[in-house]
């Protein structure tokens, strides 16, 4: 079955770069996402990669895939405060009749002054 | 720019009472979903709608039932809340490209006494 995992904490300090984790385990994931929670709200897209590509930028968010290891990560440049949030990494994986959609169990990054 | 919207945000209600919590998605989207989100961060689905008329059960056992008789409309109600309903209840939906991205709600935050 479908299972994705991250560490539960990552604290940086304002100004560097932050990288949060995560492992899936089904290998026939179509597409993986990485979403934003900021406290007393939804969960926010901020980028998405489809599982042929190694990696994705988007301004200050780099996205790296290792298909072999079932890895992915994302990058944070110049981390700011309001980076302050909890990150939930998801795989899409087609059963044959419908996409679903599983998250991890989602990181909080502290950044400190 | 909210295109979609959970009502209430926040809701104290008493054990035994009836509560109904109300989404709307101004996407026409087809797909959408309740997802429960434990305090520790955690997201588990519980119900999901592939159109009107159709509604399924997801991972997560739940008393609470769905309808969805209009596309835009997906209402999520419990028939006698309990202090084990108290949690952030999160409705989304998604595109209809092939990536699957879920644009979620603001949320729902209930709490049984």
């Amino acid at each position: 079955g479908e299972d994705v995992e991250q560490s539960l904490f990552l604290s940086v300090r304002e100004g560097d770069s932050s990288v949060i984790n995560c492992t899936y385990t089904d290998s026939s994931s179509t597409y993986l996402y990485w979403y934003k929670q900021e406290p007393g709200a939804g969960l926010q897209l901020l980028t998405y990669i489809f599982s042929n590509m190694d990696m994705k930028q988007d301004q200050r968010l780099t996205v790296l895939l290792n298909k072999k290891d079932k890895h992915l990560s994302l990058r944070i440049a110049d981390t700011q405060t309001g980076d302050s949030a909890i990150y939930f990494c998801a795989e899409s994986v087609y059963t044959g009749t419908a996409s679903k959609l599983t998250f991890g169990t989602g990181t909080r990054l502290q950044v400190t002054l | 720019e909210a295109d979609i919207y959970q009502t209430p945000r926040y809701l104290v209600i008493g054990t035994g009472k009836k509560i109904t919590l109300e989404c709307s998605q101004t996407m026409g989207h087809d797909k959408m979903y309740w997802y429960q989100q434990d305090p520790g961060m955690e997201l588990h689905l519980i119900h999901y709608s592939y159109g009107v008329n159709s509604t399924e059960k997801g991972d997560l056992s739940s008393e609470s039932t769905v309808s969805r008789i209009r596309t835009e409309h997906f209402p999520l109600t419990l028939e006698s809340a309990r202090p084990s309903h108290t949690s952030q209840y999160l409705c989304a939906s998604s595109d209809p490209s092939g990536a699957n991205v879920l644009t979620f709600g603001a949320g729902s935050r209930l709490t049984v006494l």
